[in-house]
């Protein structure tokens, strides 16, 4: 039972455009969301994060927003660049517990 | 200066001979996990531990167990590998156990099962 589901395997992008990585959840009760960026041969690593209490969380770069009624998360990137090219996998979390992770959606942007 | 080293990198037993994967930090974090990752599949928390408070996922499979002997180093065991046990074996870190406290991942241990 996938309660965290990226449903876009891969996502190209043109530098300079906007990244839109989308993540739906099942499960109501979750009320903390992560992403993690993974490049090849490295482990995944901290991103972003926001707190269902919050809609939009803002770092440099790096947006994401939370719909808490369509249970949808989303990841924007503005500008894109080259060096954004790698695997971003959305968690989540109920209640400060374990976290439950997508499958990971795999990011290109060409130059 | 790497904070969440595993060894080896690639791991390869053959079906049923136990294997032993190794996992060590710099961090002095109390809090240390074993995640499995299948081939385009998310990955899944096997077990962690709280300083020397064990925790098992209710789903894993009694095949998989994991040592802690001290604060820096943390071990999974496969005691008899299946051909299902083939993945990449994830260790992560943090400070606390709560979410919001980020975990720190190893480049992970990819283990193939002949």
């Amino acid at each position: 039972d996938q309660q965290v589901k990226q449903n876009s395997p891969s996502l190209s992008v043109q530098e300079g455009r906007i990244s839109i990585l989308n993540c739906d959840y099942t499960n109501s009760m979750f009320d903390y969301f992560l992403w993690y960026k993974k490049y090849p041969a490295e482990g995944p690593t901290f991103l972003i994060s926001i707190s269902s209490i919050k809609d939009k969380n803002e770092d440099g770069r790096f947006t994401v927003f939370l719909n808490k009624s369509a249970k949808h998360l989303s990841l924007h990137i503005v500008p894109s660049q080259p060096g954004d090219s790698a695997v971003y996998f959305c968690a989540a979390s109920v209640d400060g517990n374990k976290l439950v992770f997508g499958a990971g959606t795999i990011l290109r942007v060409k130059s | 200066d790497a904070m969440v080293i595993q060894n080896p990198r690639y791991q390869v037993t053959q079906f049923g001979k136990p294997v032993t994967l190794s996992c060590s930090q710099t961090l002095n974090h109390n809090v240390m996990y074993w995640y499995q990752q299948k081939s385009s599949q998310a990955p899944k928390l096997l077990f962690h531990y709280y300083d020397k408070d064990f925790n098992n996922e209710a789903d894993t499979p009694d095949n998989f167990q994991s040592r802690r002997p001290n604060t820096s180093f943390c071990f999974l065991d496969i005691r008899s590998p299946g051909l299902g046990d083939a993945a990449m074996y994830l260790c992560a870190t943090s400070r606390d156990a709560r979410p919001r406290y980020e975990q720190y991942f190893g480049p992970g241990t990819r283990l193939t099962v002949t």
